[in-house]
């Protein structure tokens, strides 16, 4: 079946420093992709996605590119800020564009706690 | 900024009870899902819900839990008789056609 792995955390960075925060998947066909963030206390929020093959999803300095050949889409930040200290999951569907199905059925990986210091 | 809400935050109840989480979707949405995650693990799918039935369902979603939507704009989880291992927190989630899926806060549910 699919899965999702993520990098092992928790992750503490610096303020400014370079965020790489690795996922790897395993899905037949040809899967969407996302990076879903929990701020403390809050529900999910969708950071980004990408739903075909070399597509880059970014969203408040966030950047991930959807790699086949490598099976990988890795979430990447040039300058983090104390702010973006939160639980990052990165998630597959299976459902993609076709016949209009929402994206609704996600697999996820377990989640990478990222604390960032001032 | 539509969101989804969940109630309760927090149930703690004892083994063997019936508890009840519910959610309100966002209210043009059309499909709707229930998470769960357990303490330390990953975020699980349990079931989705569309034009008032089941579409989908995890092998976890045994037949001690139930959804429903009883009127236009609640929709529950049942778990008929609690077990230990149903200690998690439970997201409600919901999105139109085409959209991107809206989690709610989460309902953690302590079982003793």
């Amino acid at each position: 079946g699919d899965s999702v792995t993520q990098m092992e955390g928790p992750v503490t960075l610096s303020e400014e420093a370079f965020l790489t925060i690795n996922c790897t998947y395993t899905a037949t066909g040809y899967p969407s992709l996302f990076w879903y963030v929990q701020y403390p206390g809050e529900g999910l929020q969708l950071l980004l996605k990408a739903t075909k093959a070399d597509d880059k999803g970014s969203n408040k300095g966030f950047e991930a590119t959807y790699r086949k050949e490598t099976t990988s889409f890795h979430l990447e930040k040039g300058s983090v800020q104390v702010s973006d200290s939160a639980v990052y999951f990165c998630a597959l569907s299976d459902r993609g564009n076709a016949g209009g199905t929402s994206y609704g059925k996600l697999t996820f990986g377990q989640g990478t706690i990222l604390t960032v210091h001032p | 900024e539509p969101e989804v809400t969940q109630t309760p935050s927090h149930q703690v109840t004892q083994m063997g009870q019936e508890v009840i989480l519910r959610c309100v979707p966002i209210s043009n949405h059309l499909y709707f899902y229930w998470y769960r995650q357990i303490l330390g693990q990953k975020v699980e799918f349990l079931v989705s819900f569309y034009n008032n039935e089941i579409s989908e369902k995890s092998e976890i979603f045994d037949d001690q839990f139930s959804v429903e939507r009883p009127d236009g704009s609640n929709f529950t989880l049942k778990i008929r008789s609690t077990k230990l291992e149903d200690s998690a927190m439970y997201f409600c989630a919901s999105t139109g056609q085409f959209g991107e899926l809206f989690f709610g806060e989460g309902s953690r549910l302590t079982v003793l």
